[in-house]
């Protein structure tokens, strides 16, 4: 089936450091994907919507600034966490649309758990 | 997006039939009624989708009554495996545009041996 590759799968970081996490579409191109926070015992938190070849959608509140989003590439799209925080630390979750020879709705990947300290 | 509202958290045993229901009194006319687990540590895993009556699949059975305004997950013969948050999501899925999801707090269950 379609997968979403996410990768690193977990990452600790000093204060002030940036981090940079990747999302890959492994067997169909994503056009679009998005990118989700969850914090401890609670839901996921939509942060931005990722758009190949133009800038991303940011969801009200989510600094732009500090979270930089780049999709290149109809198969690749990386959440950087600029001068990361410990209270940046989260589990951060993409997910893309399938599109195929059908359409299989929405599939995410397996998330990053970042630890800043 | 309409809003949904389950219940926080469920309890029930192996090899039990645990059905989860989801309220979602303004749903509207194209949207779908999408289910998805999700484990600890772990992205959320697509279970059951459908848009009235019931969907079954080997995974699960979806139950949307008439009037759409509520849904119920049924899972049948549960077991340890199956402890997971469950969220319930309404929307224009599976259209031809990119949908954003938005997700609500969801339904811890816990399976008890």
């Amino acid at each position: 089936g379609a997968v979403v590759s996410q990768h690193p799968s977990r990452v600790i970081c000093k204060s002030g450091t940036s981090v940079k996490i990747e999302c890959r579409s492994l067997d169909f191109q994503a056009t679009t994907m998005f990118w989700y926070r969850q914090f401890p015992k609670q839901s996921l938190m939509l942060m931005a919507t990722s758009n190949e070849g133009s800038k991303a959608t940011y969801e009200q509140g989510v600094e732009k600034d500090k979270f930089l989003i780049n999709h290149a590439s109809l198969t690749l799209s990386t959440l950087t966490v600029t001068s990361a925080h410990p209270e940046d630390s989260s589990f951060y979750i993409c997910s893309a649309r399938i599109k195929k020879d059908r359409d299989y709705g929405y599939t995410f990947g397996s998330g990053t758990r970042l630890t800043v300290v | 997006l309409a809003k949904t509202t389950q219940p926080i958290s469920m309890d029930s045993y192996e090899g039990q039939e645990v059905n989860i229901t989801c309220s979602h009194n303004n749903i509207a006319t194209n949207d779908y009624i999408t289910w998805y687990q999700q484990f600890p540590s772990q992205g959320p895993r697509f279970i059951i989708q459908g848009y009235k009556t019931k969907v079954t699949n080997e995974v699960a059975s979806l139950f949307i009554p008439a009037d759409r305004k509520s849904s119920t997950l049924s899972l049948p013969r549960v077991s340890l495996s199956d402890t997971a948050v469950y969220y319930c999501l309404v929307g224009v899925a599976f259209m031809n545009r990119d949908d954003k999801i938005i997700f609500g707090k969801g339904t811890r269950l816990h399976i008890l041996p």
